[in-house]
């Protein structure tokens, strides 16, 4: 089975960057992607790794290691809009199947 | 306006009676899942289908059937719910695993179904 690990809590203050680590254990893996969920809302899909190395997207900015099986998002100068869950998900096939498998979700507060 | 439309949005029900949960999508995916989300379990799989007529079990299927007769629906059935399926409920579509690299990982979520049975 698939296994995704990344912390539960974390709290920044407004301006500065926090990391959002992810490791994980599955078998098939393609690629990692990053998920926002606001209280109440919908994941929205912020980005995708397949390749190590980070990729960069506003303020927002990823990064993978496939031979760590490890993950994180980076979130640059934060704002009061950013405090959300972040989830951590994999992608990978095997013996004809192929899943989305999500980590449990980190809990970002932003604070003034 | 590309969008997964799920409904009914909110729902209470009582245990045994069957229920379904419609999910739609206007993006040609091939790719639909159901998960459900719990206070400190994150998102979990129920059901997925890689395209019409083709379906599988995810990480937690008792207790809930599904279909795919068309491409773009992919409903979630619940024959005789129970309290322990009480929970907010997401359908999600997207490209297939073999679309260009990263597609299938950016999935498109409904706006969720809350069902609480009693």
């Amino acid at each position: 089975g698939q296994s995704l690990e990344q912390p539960s809590e974390v709290t920044a203050v407004e301006g500065a960057i926090v990391q959002i680590n992810c490791t994980y254990q599955t078998s098939g893996f393609y690629g990692l992607s990053w998920y926002q969920q606001h209280d109440g809302g919908a994941p929205t899909f912020l980005s995708y790794n397949a390749l190590d190395g980070l990729e960069e997207t506003g303020r927002f900015s990823s990064f993978l290691s496939r031979s760590d099986s490890y993950g994180y998002l980076l979130l640059q100068e934060l704002q009061m809009k950013d405090s959300a869950s972040y989830f951590c998900a994999v992608s990978n096939s095997g013996a004809g199947s192929y899943q989305l498998t999500f980590g449990k979700g980190t809990k970002l507060s932003v604070i003034p | 306006e590309a969008q997964v439309t799920q409904n009914p949005r909110y729902l209470i029900t009582v245990t045994g009676k069957k229920l379904t949960v419609t999910c739609s999508q206007n993006m040609n995916h091939e790719y639909m899942s159901w998960y459900r989300q719990d206070p400190g379990l994150g998102l979990r799989q129920i059901y997925y289908s890689m395209n019409v007529e083709v379906t599988d079990k995810g990480d937690v299927p008792e207790g809930y059937k599904v279909s795919r007769k068309e491409k773009r629906n992919f409903p979630l059935i619940l024959e005789s719910p129970s309290p322990n399926q009480t929970s907010l409920y997401f359908c999600a579509s997207s490209l297939s695993l073999l679309a260009p690299t990263g597609r299938f990982g950016e999935a498109f979520f409904g706006q969720g179904t809350r069902l609480t049975v009693v």
